[in-house]
């Protein structure tokens, strides 16, 4: 079955770049049937979507983000990166990826499953 | 943006209860929703899809419906394993987003 490990520093300084990667094992990252997403989870809040990426590079962000967020694939790794530029105190959180389900007759972006353990990520000086 | 609307935001209740959480969203989903339960520590896992049908594996008590903007999860026995957080996710259309989410607690 899938799994999915996210690994990248803990720690990030403000200002600075939170880096992390997801790596894949159990299935392909260049399936055609799935996005893969990262969404995060500040302490003790709810659950928010940042980007999704597909096999042939295509990305879609959440608005609220997209000026600081990448997320990139790499094939040969099977793995895939997130990077958010400038981050402050409020990026302090639990960043997870998870497989996505894609209809590709409806280009439609779906659930996520499965997700991967979570990464805590703390901003601070 | 898709707003959802989740309630109640924390309940509790008694091994055997009836469980119902709703969400409503700002405007019609076509049931293109989905349910999480986020146990403590955990990841989420998908319990529910397409507001009604469940995944392989998760246990016939757990149950979806709903259409339009209005969609409700339903326990129909309370088990102590299923003290959680529930979350839904709408996806008829980008940002995808979360509802606040539902924490279970036994009484």
């Amino acid at each position: 079955q899938v799994q999915l490990r996210e690994s990248g520093p803990r720690l990030v300084k403000p200002s600075e770049t939170l880096s992390l990667s997801c790596s894949v094992s159990g299935g392909s990252i260049s399936s055609s049937a799935n996005y893969w997403g990262w969404i995060r989870q500040a302490p003790g809040k709810g659950l928010e979507w940042i980007g999704s990426i597909y096999y042939n590079g295509r990305t879609y962000y959440n608005p609220s983000l997209k000026s600081r967020v990448t997320i990139s694939g790499d094939t040969s790794k099977n793995q895939v990166s997130l990077k958010l530029n400038s981050v402050t105190a409020a990026d302090t959180a639990v960043y997870y990826c998870a497989r996505q389900e894609y209809s590709g007759a409806w280009d439609r972006l779906k659930w996520f499953d499965p997700w991967g353990q979570g990464a805590l990520v703390t901003v601070s000086s | 943006d898709i707003q959802m609307t989740q309630s109640p935001s924390s309940l509790s209740a008694s091994i055997g209860d009836r469980v119902t959480i709703t969400c409503q969203a700002s405007q019609d989903i076509s049931r293109n929703l989905c349910w999480y339960q986020q146990k403590p520590g955990q990841a989420p896992q998908l319990l529910i899809f397409d507001a009604s049908y469940l995944k392989t594996g998760v246990p016939s008590r757990f149950s979806g419906s709903g259409s339009g903007t209005y969609y409700t999860f339903i326990i129909s026995s309370l088990q102590p394993e299923d003290i959680a957080t529930y979350f839904c996710q709408q996806y008829d259309n980008l940002p995808l987003v979360f509802g606040g989410g539902t924490t279970v607690e036994i009484k």
